[in-house]
């Protein structure tokens, strides 16, 4: 099976922090990708992977960072965490452009203070 | 653009009831439908897909057909469990996009005994 995992399940920060979120998935995926989950929005997009070291912007890109050294890990970094920016944070993995199944961890719902 | 759209919930069913969740989409060209499944505290998961019209997706009970004459992808189940309590996403594949999934805004699920 798919392992995704997030290495937090709950975190709260402060306004102005920088934070890291942090996902780990062990099938040796090319593509990776971060959301963020609001109640009546279903799930955005923020950034995309294609492969290492490679980064794409999806629907909403603004104060947010990611990163890609290793195939097995993503990053996603808020600069400077806002109190619009509390929302639950979910990874997904897939296994490359032709497989069409995204396989999602549990998620990280931050509250930013 | 491409977009998802659901029936609003919470909808609320007792035990062995039938369960009809609208979805309809709009896309350019012939993308591949989903639907996720998200227990409380979980990640998403793949309930079912469909990739071509006329196909249907089935898993656990439910079921879903790709009706491209009314761009839909309903999810149906004829006897609904307690266990099916959970928001539940259609979802289609943006080829266009890197493949990145385009999600409707999901619709919350709760069975009572």
């Amino acid at each position: 099976d798919v392992k995704v995992t997030q290495s937090s399940r709950y975190l709260v920060k402060r306004t102005g922090e920088k934070v890291f979120l942090e996902c780990v998935q062990d099938m040796d995926h090319e593509n990776m990708f971060w959301y963020r989950q609001d109640p009546g929005l279903g799930l955005r997009l923020i950034y995309f992977s294609y492969d290492v070291k490679m980064k794409e912007k999806g629907d909403i890109p603004e104060g947010y960072s990611v990163s890609r050294e290793k195939k097995e890990r993503f990053s996603l970094i808020l600069e400077s965490a806002s109190t619009n920016q509390t929302s639950m944070y979910l990874c997904a993995s897939r296994e490359g452009l032709a497989k069409n199944i995204q396989y999602f961890g549990a998620g990280t719902r931050l509250s930013v203070l | 653009g491409n977009s998802v759209t659901q029936m609003e919930g919470p909808v609320t069913l007792s035990e062995e009831a039938f369960l009809t969740i609208n979805c309809t989409y709009t896309a350019t060209g012939y993308p591949s439908l989903f639907w996720y499944v998200q227990y409380p505290g979980e990640g998403l998961q793949l309930l079912l897909k469909a990739t071509k019209a006329d196909d249907k997706g089935s898993n656990k009970g439910f079921e879903a057909t790709y009706r491209k004459e009314t761009t839909s992808f309903h999810l149906e189940k004829g006897s609904v469990q307690v266990s099916d309590s959970a928001v539940y996403f259609c979802a289609l594949i943006d080829a266009g996009q890197g493949g990145k999934l385009i999600f409707g805004q999901g619709t919350e699920l709760s069975v009572k005994p």
